[in-house]
Order: structure tokens, then sequence, then C-alpha cells
């Protein structure tokens, strides 16, 4: 079985453009989150989906949206991009939610740098 | 707002060497526990996901344990291989409705050979 794909792996956009990051899970996964990390820290949470659901959102601005599609697949969107979202942006999926105790895999991740 | 901390940042040892990190979390509202591999240039791998109190999970010679009274886990790592050599990331799952993971910063361990 395919792992958690995301696309695009890289890519630079200029201060102001918006971006459009997909992810699709392993398949009979229906939780799907996002998460940003930047060097020397840990990942940090951005939106949670299960059941096409949105269940949780991090300390994100609203710049920051996100989807879950019928297939379970989902998109993370961000508008007028700022230098300080550069960053690598993670996709994890999993059956359920982490905090029943359910192993969540992640992608390789789409590394953004803003100029 | 949960704090996740690990310690030591990073950790070098020699090949054959025997070693351990910690993950402290709050113990209050506490869910689940989960353990990470991360090598550079690769996705995170999944290695252990821990619920009760006294847990203790194995995967080859890599093994963890599990305090949820006083809010900590570790992480050991038999005869160190330079194929250990990734970074540990350890999170605490929220609970509720919410379904994220709090993650700390990581444990760097480089092993030489």
């Amino acid at each position: 079985d395919a792992g958690v794909t995301q696309s695009p792996t890289h890519l630079i956009k200029t201060r102001g453009q918006h971006v459009t990051l997909r992810c699709s899970p392993i398949s009979g996964h229906k939780s799907v989150s996002w998460y940003q990390q930047v060097l020397g820290q840990g990942p940090q949470f951005i939106f949670q989906y299960y059941e096409k659901e949105e269940r949780g959102r991090g300390n994100f601005p609203d710049r920051f949206s996100a989807r879950q599609f019928p297939n379970y697949s989902s998109e993370l969107n961000v508008n007028a991009l700022l230098l300080g979202d550069s960053a690598l942006y993670l996709c994890a999926s999993s059956r359920g939610l982490p905090s029943s105790g359910n192993t969540i895999y992640f992608g390789e991740g789409s590394w953004l740098t803003v100029v | 707002i949960l704090n996740v901390e690990q310690s030591p940042q990073s950790l070098h040892v020699q090949e054959g060497d025997s070693t351990n990190f910690t993950c402290s979390f709050p113990s209050s509202n506490f869910y689940a526990l989960h353990w990470y591999r991360w090598e550079t240039a690769k996705s995170p791998e999944a290695l252990f996901v821990m619920t009760l109190n006294g847990d203790e999970k194995k995967k080859g010679r890599i093994s963890a344990t599990l305090n949820t009274k006083e809010g900590y886990s570790y992480l050991y790592i038999k005869g160190s291989q330079p194929e250990d050599s990734a970074t540990y990331l350890c999170a605490s799952a929220a609970g509720g409705s919410q379904g994220n993971l709090i993650f700390g910063k990581g444990t760097k361990l480089s092993v030489k050979p």
C-alpha cells in the first residue's frame, strides 16, 4: 500500500502569493492532519480533519485554511505568504484520532520557501 | 496548552553504546504518547504509541516506557548502530475532539562507527 503522499515536494513562492499543498492519506485512513516544521523546532500543529470535519486548529492566522475531500485527501492553503511561512509542511494520516492511540503516519512533506 | 520537553537536545555515542532519552509531558489529561524516528530527507517513522501507565514497548533494539502519573517516557536504544542516527521525537496527544499531537523539539542522536 502507498504511504502518505504529498505534493509538491518543493516550491518557491513570492511574498504575498498564495500556495496550495496537497495530501493523499493511506487507503482506509479517515483522519488527516497538517503540521509546520521549522529548523530547531518540533512539528507544530496546524489543522486536524476527521471524517471530513475540522476537529482542531492550531495557533495559526486565518491566512491558513484547509479542507478534506470526500475521498479523504486534503489541501492546505496559505494566503498572503510571508517570509516566516517558509518551512516544511507535513501531512499525516491515521485511521482515527491520535488521542485514541492510533498510529500516525507522516508523508515526506512539502518544502516551501517564500522569497 | 501542553508543553512537551525532550532531553538531551543532542547526543553523540560510539557504535555499540546503549543510550536513552527522556520525554516529559503534563500528566493531567493524558491520552497517548507517541515516539517517532526522523532521518534526514525522510518522513518521520512511527516507533511506538503508548496509552497506559506502565506501558513498555519494544521494537528490535529500541524500547520505551511510560509513566503517566509523573509525566515522563524513556526511549532506550541497546547497542547503538550508525543507522540509528536520527532525530527522535516524542509527542503527546491532545484529547477530546481534537486529535492533534504536541511535539517536543527532539533529541538528535549521532552514532559514530
